[in-house]
């Protein structure tokens, strides 16, 4: 099946500092990438949607200056959480899509805000 | 009133029980129903995905979906310990890009 892979896994960083996330798709290309923040036994929560080349559209709710997406190819998506704060503590999981359907998700990255 | 309910259990059975998790759901515009599986601490794995109404069987999982009810069903037989994990229904607009998830349901399957 389709492979979607998440760097770093984990990350730990202090209050006020940005951190980047990769997202990469390994043998498809994504037309579609998505980002989600999971809560411990809490459903996924959709952060954003973006499709390569064009900026990504954000939940109600999400700020967008806050957590910054780029899709610059059609393998690789970037979420970028700048001045994070110990509430951006979560685990968050990015996916792929190249069909309507079907939607790989990568294995998550741990970010813990001190 | 979310848009897909899920029973968040937890649900434990002992090992070979049939296992049977449901979804109900409100937006009659849904016609792809997916249903993942997750690990503690890992990103969810696409376990099956229907098209409409109708079933669909892939070795011990059967997936179900009746649009009429608005209701799908993922059946587990011969339940095995490495089944234990938390299942996620979703749904999509065939014309939208972003699935709407349940709230997943914990299993733990008992040797």
């Amino acid at each position: 099946g389709a492979v979607v892979s998440q760097h770093p896994s984990r990350v730990i960083c202090k209050s006020g500092t940005s951190v980047k996330i990769e997202c990469r798709s390994l043998d498809f290309q994504a037309t579609t990438m998505f980002w989600y923040r999971q809560f411990p036994k809490q459903s996924l929560m959709l952060m954003a949607t973006s499709n390569e080349g064009s900026k990504a559209t954000y939940e109600q709710g999400v700020e967008k200056d806050k957590f910054l997406i780029n899709h610059a190819s059609l393998t690789l998506s970037t979420l970028t959480v700048t001045s994070a704060h110990p509430e951006d503590s979560s685990f968050y999981i990015c996916s792929a899509s190249d069909t309507p359907y079907e939607q790989y998700f990568g294995p998550g990255t741990r970010l813990t805000v001190t | 009133q979310k848009e897909v309910e899920q029973d968040p259990g937890p649900l434990s059975v002992p090992e070979g029980a049939i296992v049977s998790l449901n979804c109900t759901y409100s937006n009659s515009a849904f016609q792809y129903f997916m249903w993942y599986r997750q690990y503690s601490r890992k990103g969810p794995e696409l376990l099956m995905y229907t098209y409409s109404s109708g079933n669909k069987e892939d070795g011990r999982f059967t997936a179900q979906v009746d649009k009429s009810s608005k209701y799908i069903s993922l059946f587990i037989r011969d339940s095995q310990p490495s089944d234990s994990a938390t299942y996620l229904c979703a749904m999509r607009n065939t014309n939208a890009g972003k699935s709407t998830f349940g709230d997943g349901t914990t299993l733990t399957v008992k040797p």
